[in-house]
Order: structure tokens, then C-alpha cells, then sequence
């Protein structure tokens, strides 16, 4: 079973709607992620927080903001969004700062978004 | 070129033979190399990590390295339909912003009976 939680695992969301995705680990990690992931394609990285500060953004619209409250808990707010942000939406965790273990990142088991 | 490229298949094996996945990367930098498997509708799951040239065995998985040849690889013994998925290669750069793992578009293994 994975140790990174994400709620909900399903939501539908009007265009005017705003919404958020939650995401909570408990391993000690000190990186989040939030990847996104369209039919048939691979994971795309959307942001990274290291020890609690936003340390990559891939150039993700304003309408998804992050939020990482404390070293456990990542947070996506979701406002005005389009049907083509209609996707699964991955949290992931891993050890910061690097170390032998090869970094290895763990995923949760997502959060289905539908934008109608 | 992109980061991380695989041959998106499908790759068929029948049950009980040898599937090979292959992958390979462009940025030198790369320092872990990752295989995933996901099952459709599911999230990725990890299976195997390595980060030193050469062969690491786990159970029936074992994960080859060639930094040289930027060539990633893993074997699957002893297939079996619940093999059957998609298995996604990774690579992670530690860049100024932290720790970035970039997927490549997978390979789809089916496991025939």
C-alpha cells in the first residue's frame, strides 16, 4: 500500500468552480510533487516543494496554485479551469536531500479530475 | 531529442518467457534510473531503482545500467499476465530546484497465455 495519501480520488468540477486536491505523506519526506498525467501519456511534473518552499515550477497556468503547509501535507488549488485540464492528478514524495538510496520518488494513487 | 525515450509497444510475451524494456536518456547528468508499472487506471508503482552501472536483481526483475551507453534496462523472468501493464522508465537530475524525474512514454507488456 502506498504511504502517500491523496483525497479525493474522484472529482468533477464546473469551469467557475474552485476546488482542491490534497495530498499527505507521513514517511519524513521533505520533497512533494504534483505530476499530471493525461490518457496514454506519461507523468508530467507540474511542481516541486523542497523543505516546504516551491522549488520548481514547469511553467504550470495560474488557475493551479500549490500550497504545502507543512512538511506532510501538499495541497493543489484548482480555480477556472478548462475541460483540457480534465487528468489524473499524481502526488509523490521522496528523501531531500539526496542520498544513496537513489532518491527514489513514491506516488500516491491520484486524484481523477473531470472539468465539465 | 527527448529525455527519456522507450518503444511504446506493444511488446507481447507469452507466459513464462523472458520480456525485455529498454530505455534510454540523453542528459549525462542523469544520476537514478527508475522503472515503474502501471496498470491502466492506476497510479505508478515502483518496481525498481538503480543508479550504478550494471545488474540489480530483485526477485524476478533485474535492472541493468550502462551510463556510458545512456541505456537503461530491465528484464522480467518467468512472465506472467499480471505483467501485463505499462512500464514507465524514469531518470532524476538534481537541479538547482530539487530532485526531477522525467518519465518516458512507457512500454505496453502483454503476457499472452
Amino acid at each position: 500500500d502506498t504511504e502517500v495519501t491523496q483525497t479525493p480520488k474522484h472529482l468533477v468540477m464546473g469551469m467557475t468552480n474552485k476546488k482542491s486536491l490534497k495530498c499527505e505523506q507521513h514517511m519524513g519526506h521533505r520533497a512533494m510533487y504534483w505530476y499530471k498525467q493525461k490518457a496514454k501519456k506519461p507523468p508530467e511534473l507540474m511542481f516541486v516543494y523542497s523543505y516546504e518552499k516551491l522549488s520548481i515550477n514547469e511553467s504550470v497556468p495560474s488557475r493551479f496554485s500549490p500550497e504545502c503547509p507543512n512538511s506532510s501535507l501538499l495541497n493543489l488549488h484548482l480555480h477556472a479551469l478548462q475541460p483540457e485540464d480534465s487528468a489524473l492528478y499524481l502526488c509523490a514524495s521522496s528523501q531531500e536531500p539526496p542520498g544513496n538510496s537513489g532518491n527514489t520518488i513514491y506516488f500516491g494513487e491520484g486524484s481523477w479530475l473531470t472539468v465539465v | 531529442q527527448k529525455e527519456v525515450e522507450q518503444n511504446s509497444g506493444p511488446l507481447s510475451v507469452p507466459e513464462g518467457a523472458i520480456a525485455s524494456l529498454n530505455c534510454t536518456y540523453s542528459d549525462r547528468g542523469s544520476q537514478s534510473f527508475f522503472w515503474y508499472r502501471q496498470y491502466s487506471g492506476k497510479s505508478p508503482e515502483l518496481i525498481m531503482f538503480i543508479y550504478s552501472n550494471g545488474d540489480k536483481e530483485d526477485g524476478r526483475f533485474t535492472a541493468q545500467l550502462n551510463k556510458a551507453s545512456q541505456y537503461v534496462s530491465l528484464l522480467i523472468r518467468d512472465s506472467q499476465p499480471s505483467d501485463s501493464a505499462t512500464y514507465l522508465c524514469a531518470v532524476t537530475r538534481l537541479t538547482g530546484g530539487g530532485n526531477k524525474l522525467t518519465f518516458g512514454t512507457g512500454t505496453q507488456l502483454k503476457v499472452e497465455l
